[in-house]
C-alpha cells in the first residue's frame, strides 16, 4: 500500500513559468513532509519541508502548501529555471515504522529554455 | 562540512566477488542509512543505524551486510550478489533517529555482471 503518491510521473514547463508538483498521502498520522530533488546518478538533496501545524512554507522560489483535510500537498517553483530540471520526491516520516521515510514515486520535471 | 561522502562512485563486480561500499559523514549525525534506488523508482530503505547500533533491517538478503565501525562511518559489504542487485546505493545521515531530514551522499552506481 503506497502511503505517499505522486500521480504525475512527469511535468514539462517553460522557463520563467510556474511548476506545480502534487503529492497525496493516505496516512492521517503523518505530520511532517519533505521534498527532495534528485539529479541523475546523484543522491537526493533536501529542498523544503512543512510541518502539519502550518499550511504553507516558503523558501525563495520554492513554496510548499499543505491541505490536511484533503491529505494533499503541493510544491510550487516560481519562476522555473532550466537547472530545476530533475526528479522531485515527496516524503514523510512514518512514526509507526520507526520514522522510516516513505517516498512518493517521484515527478520528473523538465524546464525548457 | 555538510557532506556525506560515498566511495566508490562506480563499481562493477562479478557474482562471486566480495566488495564493500563506504560512507562517511562529519556532521555529528547519529543516524546513518543505506538506501537502494533502481531507475525511475524512489529510494528504498535497506538499513538504519542509530547511535552505531542496527535499528532497522528491511528484510534485506544476507548477501548485503552493513557495518558501522563508528559514528562517522558506515560500510555495506557485498558478497555473492545477483544481477538484479544492480542499482544506485545511497548512504544518508540525519542528526537523530527521528528521520526528519536526511542528508544523502551521491551514491555508488553498482553493476553486477
Amino acid at each position: 500500500d503506497q502511503q505517499v503518491k505522486q500521480n504525475s510521473p512527469s511535468l514539462s514547463v517553460q522557463e520563467g513559468r510556474i511548476s506545480i508538483l502534487n503529492c497525496d498521502y493516505t496516512n492521517s498520522m503523518f505530520d511532517y513532509f519533505l521534498w527532495y530533488k534528485k539529479y541523475p546518478a546523484e543522491g537526493p538533496t533536501f529542498l523544503i519541508s512543512i510541518s502539519s501545524i502550518k499550511d504553507k512554507n516558503e523558501d525563495g522560489r520554492f513554496t510548499v502548501f499543505l491541505n490536511k483535510s484533503a491529505k494533499h500537498l503541493s510544491l510550487h517553483i516560481v519562476p522555473s529555471q532550466p537547472g530545476d530540471s530533475a526528479v522531485y520526491f515527496c516524503a514523510a516520516p512514518d512514526k509507526a515504522a520507526g520514522n522510516k521515510l516513505t517516498f512518493g514515486g517521484g515527478t520528473r520535471v523538465l524546464v525548457k529554455p | 562540512d555538510t557532506e556525506v561522502t560515498q566511495t566508490p562512485k562506480h563499481l562493477v563486480m562479478g557474482m562471486t566477488n566480495k566488495k564493500s561500499l563506504k560512507c562517511e559523514q562529519h556532521m555529528g549525525h547519529r543516524a546513518m542509512y543505506w538506501y537502494k534506488q533502481k531507475a525511475k523508482k524512489p529510494p528504498e530503505l535497506m538499513f538504519v543505524y542509530s547511535y552505531e547500533k542496527l535499528s532497522i533491517n528491511e528484510s534485506v538478503p544476507s548477501r548485503f551486510s552493513p557495518e558501522c565501525p563508528n559514528s562517522s562511518l558506515l560500510n555495506l559489504h557485498l558478497h555473492a550478489l545477483q544481477p538484479e542487485d544492480s542499482a544506485l546505493y545511497l548512504c544518508a545521515s540525519s542528526l537523530g533517529d527521528t528521520n526528519e531530514k536526511l542528508f544523502f551522499g551521491s551514491g555508488t552506481q553498482l553493476s553486477v555482471l
